[in-house]
């Protein structure tokens, strides 16, 4: 699976939308993207996956740059619930036989009041 | 639903005990998996079931570590004897579509 890059924190105020870059510049073609995130003192929660169109669902926005090789995780209207640390991850999604998931350090994002 | 249920959710034990920490996947998922995280080495895939079957175990530190999923709604991890450096929290999480995983509240393991 492709490795990727993620900036260790972020801040941003309440109310404003959250944008949470990652670098995968050696993405292949049957590989998604994937972004969980992980609130403090409990399990990753998984938000949202692409693999070239934009996504988005409940939760937030994904928007991966036509050359795949970068992709912006958007929280629209960030809250004080948002405060978690991102993970984003690269992986083919075949069946079975290698379904997991490897978790990279990914980005500490702070929501500020 | 009540999404994957682990317990303990909290075990302390003395360094050569066995522990066992067990978990329940949702309902008609079929991919089981059990994680650890650790400030250290972050979160580490240990093991992996499909259809109750061990797919991939390679995560899985030492001897002293093994996992069962007798049927589909019961896995345990054991680890036997248990050792300081083996205190971390330990997450199951459970699948049915490839890559969209749902994690339990997690067991926080202290070793004494």
């Amino acid at each position: 699976d492709a490795k990727t890059t993620q900036p260790p924190s972020m801040d941003c105020a309440e109310g404003r939308a959250a944008n949470l870059p990652c670098n995968h510049s050696t993405i292949s073609g049957n590989e998604y993207v994937y972004w969980y995130r992980q609130i403090h003192s409990q399990g990753p929660q998984y938000i949202i996956h692409g693999l070239k169109n934009n996504e988005t669902n409940e939760m937030a926005s994904l928007i991966i740059t036509e050359d795949r090789k970068s992709s912006t995780l958007i929280l629209p209207h960030a809250t004080l619930r948002d405060t978690a640390v991102y993970y984003c991850i690269v992986r083919v999604a075949t069946n079975f036989g290698n379904e997991k998931l490897t978790f990279g350090t990914g980005t500490r994002l702070t929501i500020i009041p | 639903d009540a999404g994957v249920i682990q317990s303990p959710r909290h075990e302390v034990t003395e360094m050569g005990q066995e522990v066992t920490l067990r978990c329940k996947p949702i309902s008609g998922h079929n991919s089981l998996f059990w994680y650890r995280q650790t400030m250290m080495r972050g979160l580490e895939l240990l093991i992996y079931f499909n259809n109750n079957v061990p797919i991939d175990d390679s995560g899985m530190p030492e001897d002293r570590f093994s996992a069962k999923m007798p049927n589909a709604s019961f896995s345990t991890l054991k680890i036997q004897p248990s050792e300081p450096r083996d205190s971390a929290v330990y997450f199951c999480a459970s699948s049915l579509s490839v890559g969209k995983l749902f994690f339990g509240s997690g067991t926080q393991l202290s070793v004494l």
